[in-house]
């Protein structure tokens, strides 16, 4: 079975912490996508990646970075975590060339930032 | 991508047909129908897709008129786990480099016993 796998199902950080969310797929697929969703605000991209090395902004980009060093691993990093990033993150994973039903969304990772 | 247009949430009533309407009047020639579900807590899960013609699966079936302007999505004995976030979106088939999906807000299904 395909999985794309987040690291954290919950996770708690303090105000200015650097937070490192890990992503992780085993589909060898190219395009890599962090969202956040937020109750009334719904699913928000926040960056992309669609190549090692390569990545995109999304629509909500500010006070994060994110990091593509291996094909299958796409992180998203909070330089200093502030209390309006907690959020539910979703780490998804798509192939060029391959159909739009082809993407695959992790199970999330609950941040509490305090 | 084109816009869709959902109702913010329904209701259906457990073992009842639960058919959610989608709007996507500006949808192009190449663009496909796609919907997934959200159930609380957990990442978007890809449900079916569609064209022009009628699609079936063992999640759904997918209608769409024919001016593709509007679809529904049924689910035929609607079950207390089909509560959930239900998303219409509309894509090329293809997948591209650089390419991304968003969603909109999407229909808010419970299912009541």
């Amino acid at each position: 079975d395909v999985k794309v796998t987040q690291s954290s199902r919950y996770l708690v950080k303090r105000t200015g912490e650097k937070v490192f969310l890990e992503c992780v797929q085993d589909m060898d697929h190219e395009n890599m996508f962090w969202y956040r969703q937020d109750p009334g605000l719904g699913l928000r991209l926040i960056y992309f990646s669609y190549d090692v090395k390569m990545k995109e902004k999304g629509d909500i980009p500010e006070g994060y970075s994110v990091s593509r060093e291996k094909k299958e691993r796409f992180s998203l990093i909070l330089e200093s975590a502030s209390t309006n990033q907690t959020s539910m993150y979703l780490c998804a994973s798509s192939s060029p060339g391959g159909f739009n039903y082809g993407y695959t969304f992790g199970s999330g990772t609950r941040l509490t930032v305090v | 991508d084109a816009k869709t247009t959902q109702p913010p949430s329904m209701d259906c009533a457990e073992g009842r047909a639960a058919n959610l309407p989608c709007n996507h009047s500006t949808i192009s020639g190449n663009e496909y129908v796609y919907w997934y579900r959200q159930i609380h807590s957990q990442g978007p899960q890809y449900i079916i897709h569609g064209l022009k013609n009628n699609e079936t699966n063992e999640m759904a079936s997918l209608i769409i008129t024919e001016d593709r302007k509007s679809s529904t999505l049924i689910l035929p004995h609607a079950t207390l786990r089909d509560t959930a976030v239900y998303y219409c979106i509309v894509r090329p088939l293809l997948e591209t480099s650089g390419s991304r999906l968003t969603f909109g807000e999407g229909t808010q299904l419970t299912v009541n016993p």
